[in-house]
């Protein structure tokens, strides 16, 4: 069974652009979640999506937004990119029940 | 979210086995306890999860104290490959993201 796939794998932004990350979900998988990581803060929770529809955010600024089509596959942008927002993010597929979410191997995300 | 306390780092010797504590001791009655490690310039990997009593798979095992309280990851004999940051997060799942801590550092010597 092919795991969490994300694209691109890296990318360098510039200050004030925007830019939109893709995940593809484990196959069968309705829901998808997306993470932070960064040194000083580890990693964030930002949204999670289940059949389209966003279930829970965590506390990040508007600028970060996302959303899930039809087929699972996921898509978050961020928009005024700032340097803060080098990171790696993270995208994790579940069954959207209890347990056991599989991430992918992140895009890393060079904002200068 | 419950809070979690995990060593910053522990070291072990390669095939020996390695327990790693975790203290939630402010843990919900519905979460489950899971374990995840992530390997250097890798997205977080599963390990285990628990709600009550003991698990094992092929990967580990997991202790859970009868107060629910704290567990610990045992790893029955660690290889090199083993060498990660281990999180201990207790979470109802479902919508619930995790919250990450900062986790311990495990270190495996040859």
């Amino acid at each position: 069974k092919a795991g969490v796939t994300q694209t691109p794998r890296y990318l360098i932004k510039t200050r004030g652009q925007q830019v939109t990350l893709s995940c593809s979900p484990i196959s069968g998988h309705r829901s998808v979640s997306w993470y932070q990581q960064t040194p000083g803060q580890g990693l964030q929770f930002l949204f999670e999506y289940f059949s389209e529809t966003q279930r829970n955010k965590g506390n990040f600024p508007g600028r970060f937004s996302g959303r899930q089509f039809s087929n699972s596959r996921s898509e978050m942008n961020v928009s005024t990119l700032e340097l803060g927002d080098s990171a790696l993010y993270l995208c994790a597929s579940s069954d959207g029940r209890v347990n056991t979410i599989y991430f992918g191997e992140g895009s890393w995300l060079t904002v200068v | 979210d419950a809070k979690t306390t995990q060593p910053n780092s522990m070291e072990s010797n390669e095939e020996e086995p390695v327990h790693l504590p975790c203290n939630h001791s402010t843990i919900s009655g519905t979460d489950y306890i899971h374990w995840y490690r992530q390997l250097p310039s890798q997205g977080p990997e599963y390990v285990i999860h628990g709600l009550t009593s003991n698990v094992n798979n092929r990967m580990a095992s997991l202790a859970i104290a009868e107060d629910r309280k704290s567990s610990t990851l045992i790893l029955h004999r660690a290889t090199l490959r083993d060498a990660a940051v281990y999180y201990c997060i207790p979470s109802g799942g479902g919508a619930d993201g995790l919250t990450f801590g900062k986790g311990t550092h495990l270190i495996i010597q040859p």
